[in-house]
């Protein structure tokens, strides 16, 4: 078990384009979330998953924002027409999901730079 | 609304010293657990405690400790004898029993360093 997997680590991008970020979780963890982190801040709740249904969006995912998790494995973040204001660590994290709240497993995250 | 502060943003010591991060939470939950995560220069999120609110025993883990205080709502965390290697910013983060999915709400951090 090599732990949470993150791709890319790093993405530069011009502004208007649109990008897409992997996770993969730990096998068998059922829960995936996404966080997002801004510079000298703690990271902020995105979405979740459980299994392949996304069961909760924060507001901070605006219509730009979409995630998948197609068959309860890995997921993807896309973001449609990046904002500098887009530009953070987007993290990904996994949990069992069993027993309750079991602590969340975190990716090394991706360093969005939108230019 | 939930919600995590940690007052300080960074702290500087050197080697050898204590040091004490501060965390107070805010909830309306009976149930809710509380986390200290460490997030070192390569960006990962390193989990070190977790703690329900019906325990409010402390917690030492070699020179790690958590006193933990519901009558202040603090979840205090305690690095003795630093060591050069504990320089990362940590994180105090708490989780509702009644959020989906047990999200996180995370404070803004402390970042600590500890010179040689």
């Amino acid at each position: 078990d090599t732990g949470v997997s993150q791709d890319p680590r790093h993405k530069i991008t011009k502004r208007g384009q649109n990008v897409t970020f992997r996770c993969d979780p730990i096998s068998e963890h059922n829960r995936l979330y996404w966080y997002r982190q801004t510079l000298g801040q703690g990271p902020e709740f995105l979405t979740y998953f459980q299994n392949e249904a996304q069961l909760e969006k924060s507001r901070l995912l605006s219509d730009r924002f979409s995630a998948e998790r197609p068959k309860g494995s890995f997921s993807t973040l896309e973001i449609q027409r990046t904002e500098q204001g887009d530009s953070a660590m987007y993290l990904c994290a996994s949990s069992p999901g069993t027993p309750w709240n079991t602590e969340a497993f975190f990716g090394q995250g991706t360093r969005l730079t939108v230019v | 609304a939930q919600k995590v502060t940690q007052a300080q943003t960074e702290i500087s010591v050197v080697e050898k010293e204590d040091v004490t991060l501060d965390c107070v939470y805010e909830t309306r939950d009976t149930t809710y657990y509380l986390f200290w995560y460490k997030q070192p220069p390569s960006g990962e999120l390193v989990f070190l405690i977790r703690r329900n609110s019906f325990d409010e025993q402390n917690e030492i883990s070699g020179r790690y400790s958590w006193n933990f205080q519901k009558s202040t709502s603090s979840f205090n965390f305690t690095i003795t004898a630093s060591q050069v290697v504990d320089s990362a910013v940590y994180f105090c983060a708490l989780s509702e029993a009644m959020a989906a999915g047990n999200k996180l709400t995370f404070g803004g951090g402390t970042r600590v360093l500890v010179k040689p």
